[in-house]
């Protein structure tokens, strides 16, 4: 069974950079996509963006300026960077699978599989 | 953006009972690229459905999902003690790719 599991700082200041990283057990990273999404209170859950098992990455262009996200192979696991936090990046942060599904010429997004999601506080 | 909305916001059922969630899109959903999750408190989303009808592996049978275009609906057909949680619903195709609706809670009567 395959399971994630966010780690990072808690809690930041105004302006800090923010590093997470989820760690990927019971199966690989290089198939799937994997995505970071965020819940708060104000705006609900927003997509960050995700990473392809080849390393393609499409990010949310509200944050694209200010997120980075990578693979890490050889320990099985993803990260995000996001850089100049404010108080409104305060949220609980999701690792999450993308289930790619194709019938026929269609294909089918979802989030199949979620880390337990880990609190980050910006606050002076 | 895709904008999704949720109707309605808030639903108070008996267990036993029908619930019904509608998910609104303020465009047509690429391919019916649509999912339902279902969130308790403390705990992750969790994957019902996805491509509008398809249940995800687990997901009992009382739960079912239809639509397409804008209109999209979530229906479980007989409420148990654990389906009382927050269901979101998500599309994927505009920009940006993935966009959540706000939310249904429903909650015991």
């Amino acid at each position: 069974q395959v399971q994630l599991q966010e780690s990072g700082p808690g809690l930041l200041k105004p302006s800090e950079p923010l590093s997470l990283t989820c760690t990927v057990s019971g199966g690989s990273i290089s198939s799937y996509y994997w995505s970071w999404i965020r819940q708060s209170p104000g705006k609900g859950l927003e997509w960050i963006g995700y990473i392809t098992y080849s390393g393609t990455t499409n990010y949310n262009p509200s944050l694209k300026s200010r997120v980075t996200i990578s693979l890490e192979r050889s320990t099985n696991q993803f990260s995000l960077k996001m850089s100049s936090l404010t108080a409104a990046d305060t949220a609980v942060y999701y690792c999450a699978r993308v289930r790619v599904t194709v019938y026929g010429e269609m294909i089918y997004y979802a989030f199949d599989m979620w880390g337990q999601g880990t609190m980050v506080a910006v606050s002076s | 953006e895709i904008v999704l909305t949720q109707s309605p916001g808030a639903l108070s059922l008996s267990p036993g009972e029908r619930a019904t969630l509608s998910c609104r899109a303020s465009q047509s959903v690429s391919s019916g690229n649509l999912a339902w999750y279902q969130q308790k408190p403390g705990q992750a989303p969790k994957l019902l459905i996805y491509a509008a009808s398809t249940r995800a592996t687990g997901i009992p049978a009382r739960f079912s999902g239809s639509g397409s275009g804008t209109d999209f609906t979530l229906t479980i057909s007989r409420l148990e003690p654990e389906d009382f949680a927050v269901y979101y619903c998500q599309q994927y195709g505009g920009s940006p790719l993935f966009t959540f609706g706000p939310g249904t809670k429903v909650d015991i009567k």
